[in-house]
Order: C-alpha cells, then sequence, then structure tokens
C-alpha cells in the first residue's frame, strides 16, 4: 500500500501569507497526485489534479508542484475564504490521502 | 449538473451490516468516462478511500475492509451502493460517494452522510 505523509499538520498563518504544504509518497507515484480543499461539514472540494494541473474554477493563488513521492501546494497569498483543511491523495495505485493540513488564523 | 446524493440509516448496531445507496444525476454511471467511489472521514479525523469502480470493470477495495466491504450498481436507477458487514464504532464516519473523471482524482462529490455505530 502507498503511505501519503503530509506535513505540517497544522499551520498558522495570516491573510496574505505565502503558505506551502508538504506531502511525500511512500513510494514513487510519478504525477498522479491530487489536492483538495475541505471546509467543516463538507465536501472535500477538488484544487489540482495530475501533480500541478488547475482544477477548472479555482484560483490561480492555488498551485501545485512535485514528481514521485515529494509534492507541495502553494497558496499565493492566503485569502480569508482559505482557512480550511488540505488533503494530498494519490491515484497512481488504488486511492490514499494523507492526513490533512490544517490551515488557520494566526 | 451533475450531482450525487447519499442516503440510508443514520444509526447501525453493532456487528450488523451498514448499508448506503448514492443516486446520481446528469451523468450515468455506465459512462466509460467516469469511474465511482466512497470514502469516509471518521468525526475530526482524515479522509479513508473505502472503495471504487469503472462500470463493467470490479471493484477495486481498500485492503483494510476488503473481507467485509461490497459495491455493487442499480443501472437502472443511476445508483451504486456501499455495504459494509459486521460494524464496529470505528466504523462511524461521515460517507461520501464521489465521481472521478478516468485517470484523474476524485471531481464531484457528494454532500455526505453521517452513519453512527451505536447500540
Amino acid at each position: 500500500d502507498i503511505q501519503m505523509t503530509q506535513s505540517p499538520s497544522t499551520l498558522s498563518a495570516s491573510v496574505g501569507d505565502r503558505v506551502t504544504i508538504t506531502c511525500r509518497a511512500s513510494q514513487s507515484i510519478s504525477s498522479w497526485l491530487a489536492w483538495y480543499q475541505q471546509k467543516p461539514g463538507k465536501a472535500p472540494k477538488l484544487l489540482i489534479y495530475k501533480a500541478s494541473s488547475l482544477e477548472s474554477g479555482v484560483p490561480s493563488r492555488f498551485s501545485g508542484s512535485g514528481s514521485g513521492t515529494e509534492f507541495t501546494l502553494t497558496i499565493s497569498s492566503l485569502q480569508p475564504d482559505d482557512f480550511a483543511t488540505y488533503y494530498c491523495q494519490q491515484y497512481n495505485s488504488y486511492w490514499a490521502f494523507g492526513q490533512g493540513t490544517k490551515v488557520e488564523i494566526k | 449538473q451533475v450531482q450525487l446524493q447519499e442516503s440510508g440509516p443514520g444509526l447501525v448496531t453493532p456487528s450488523e451490516t451498514l448499508s448506503l445507496t448514492c443516486t446520481v444525476s446528469g451523468v450515468s454511471i455506465t459512462s466509460s468516462s467516469y469511474y465511482w467511489g466512497w470514502i469516509r472521514q471518521p468525526p475530526g479525523k482524515g479522509l479513508d478511500w473505502t472503495g471504487s469502480f469503472y462500470y463493467n470493470g470490479s471493484p477495486y477495495y481498500n485492503p483494510s475492509l476488503k473481507s467485509r466491504v461490497t459495491i455493487s450498481v442499480d443501472t437502472s436507477k443511476n445508483q451504486f451502493s456501499l455495504k459494509l458487514t459486521s460494524v464496529t464504532a470505528a466504523d462511524t464516519a461521515f460517507y461520501f460517494c464521489a465521481r472521478g473523471r478516468r485517470g484523474d482524482p476524485f471531481d464531484i462529490w457528494g454532500q455526505g452522510t453521517m452513519v453512527t455505530v451505536s447500540s
């Protein structure tokens, strides 16, 4: 099984900050990596697929990079609507999620 | 507009079988362009993939649940279902159904339904 590990688990930041979240896979997943945003009581929302492709309708301040086993999600200028929990997910072999990173207000 | 809606009992007795249905509108579950799946989330915890399938293909199940989980399809109602046997309190979770584009991750999710396992 492929294990996904995110860091940090919690991140405190202010509006306007540049934020980076890291996701590591236990083995190579090429670029088969997605990022989701989830707010309390809501379903996850797809932000990024194939490691760096922006889903339609997602603001351009979100970007993804990486391949193989190391990936990052970057929010270039944090907005009030971005305080949420973020999950990475591999879909190279079955499907598996990271444990999540909560972005909270500093 | 594609929509997915989960339905089923909100309370299940320990050792019994959890049964949920996902009703899909706006697209046929028989389309070869998509796959379908179930994801669960214990309260306050992370997302846990349960199982997925392509229509006309064999389903894929999370190895940690493989002996207890079954996904089935009802094309006449454009629905797919989840059955999880021998449930315990550890199966208490929000259960989401979702759609994925072939070769891509889940892009459309249902709103989720909470299932509590308790006597």
